[in-house]
């Protein structure tokens, strides 16, 4: 089984459209836990973190649930710059260190 | 944020040479550097994880003698991929932050990356 599991996608979206993301992960004992960005062959890029308490940044809105081990984005008002790959990351501790682990992403296309 | 640079930002080789990639940090102190590695479609693999002046800490199933890094200064990463083969293209990422390993909290930051093809 994958540490984080994400639907692959992609998501085709009209703009301005509502869209929401979810990622499970499987060791309880994860710490961190964020959203990143990818866009095509490019580096990730930190979209933001996420709490348990839930954090809005936006038009972004994410939320953890410690206990189901999963987390949620929703993108309100799509717009076509969003248009990229999502990755759920979590840190574990691990073997001394503390690690990125990546999900695969789940690809958003937005169209107009 | 701060800025991390990879060089070159792709390469194309034969099978069997060596390639090396650059990744610093450039407007911070890089204690700890990590490189990753991303086949198409698939999430980013943590390969090795480094701090300065000490030995690299490679992930189970990667080779440490096929995959060379050197964190020689706080500002400086390379990865050396040796006697390369087709199945070792791939897009590779580093990472820096600037805390030590056993923290959390500290941001990492990726470089653009580099997309090696091996003929």
């Amino acid at each position: 089984r994958k540490e984080v599991e994400q639907d692959p996608g992609p998501f085709n979206v009209p703009e301005g459209a509502t869209v929401a993301f979810n990622c499970t992960y499987s060791n309880s004992a994860s710490q961190s836990f964020f959203w990143y960005r990818q866009d095509c062959r490019k580096e990730p890029k930190l979209l933001m973190s996420v709490y348990s308490s839930g954090n809005e940044d936006g038009r972004f809105t994410a939320q953890l649930n410690r206990a189901s081990q999963y987390i949620s984005l929703l993108i309100r008002d799509s717009k076509l710059s969003d248009s990229a790959t999502y990755l759920c990351v979590v840190t574990l501790f691990s073997g001394g260190y503390n690690k990125l682990i990546f999900g695969a992403g789940t690809r958003l296309a937005v169209h107009p | 944020g701060a800025v991390v640079s990879q060089h070159p930002s792709w390469v194309i080789c034969k099978s069997g040479t060596s390639v090396k990639i650059e990744c610093r940090s450039l407007d911070f102190q890089a204690t700890t550097m990590f490189w990753y590695r991303q086949f198409p479609k698939q999430s980013l693999m943590l390969m090795a994880t480094s701090n300065e002046g000490s030995k690299a800490t490679y992930e189970q199933g990667v080779e440490k003698d096929k995959f060379l890094i050197n964190h020689a200064s706080l500002t400086l990463s390379t990865l050396t991929v040796t006697s390369a083969h087709p199945e070792d293209s791939s897009f590779y990422i580093c990472s820096a932050r600037t805390g030590f390993l056993r923290t959390t909290g500290n941001e990492q930051f990726f470089g653009p990356g580099t997309r090696l093809t091996v003929l």
